[in-house]
């Protein structure tokens, strides 16, 4: 079937620091993979996406590289802000249509100054 | 255009009653989704509209759930005789037919249901 496996939270790191959320997948198909962010009281956000196998998708200073070997799509920032702190999901759609998502159980991260 | 609107934001309600919730998209979206979010957990799908035709219903959207979307607009979600598990976050997306792919989806705040 379809899943995501997300690193499990909470994460809190210093401003500035290096940050890695590490996301696996399974899927029938040949996916789609997206990074969503939920800021606190709000709604998901799309932070960035790729398409296809080696895609680096990029938004914000955040990065993430679509691995068809691993079957990964790490999220990675060189220097987060406290502005950063919210719940990241990994996702994955299936198909031309991308008719649903199948969602990780997202990492909350904490950024303190 | 505000996004997507959801209402109420939050509610509380007594095991057994009917709850009903309110999406209304982006006015040029015709696909319409809801998701439920569970403490600590990832968006499910339950089921998706394209304008007002009920396209896929997830397993998950039992027989005590009905979704509706009469003119293509806003949606609504019913809840019959709620339960406990039903306490969620009840999200709603929308999107362009085919653009999900490649631009995501636009999701709401949600609606917080409490069932006490």
């Amino acid at each position: 079937g379809n899943s995501v496996t997300q690193m499990e939270g909470p994460v809190t790191l210093s401003e500035e620091a290096f940050l890695t959320i590490n996301c696996t997948y399974t899927a029938t198909g040949y996916p789609s993979l997206f990074w969503y962010v939920q800021y606190p009281g709000e709604g998901l956000q799309l932070l960035l996406k790729a398409t296809k196998a080696d895609d680096k998708g990029s938004n914000k200073g955040f990065e993430a590289t679509y691995r068809k070997e691993t079957t990964s799509f790490h999220l990675e920032k060189g220097s987060v802000q406290v502005s950063d702190s919210a719940v990241y999901f990994c996702a994955l759609s299936v198909g031309n249509t991308g008719n649903q998502f199948y969602f990780g159980t997202g990492t909350s991260l904490t950024v303190i100054p | 255009d505000t996004g997507v609107s959801q209402d109420p934001r939050h509610k509380i309600t007594k095991r057994g009653q009917n709850v009903t919730f309110r999406c209304d998209p982006i006015s040029e979206h015709n696909r319409l989704y809801w998701y439920r979010q569970t403490l600590g957990q990832g968006p499910e799908f339950l089921t998706y509209f394209q304008n007002e035709a009920q396209l896929e219903k997830s397993r998950l959207l039992s027989d005590r759930f009905s979704a509706e979307r009469p003119k293509g607009s806003f949606s609504t979600l019913e809840i019959q005789r709620t339960e406990q598990g039903d306490s969620a976050m009840y999200l709603c997306a929308s999107s362009l037919s085919g653009a999900g792919l490649n631009y995501g989806y636009t999701f709401g705040s949600g609606t917080r249901l409490t069932v006490v």
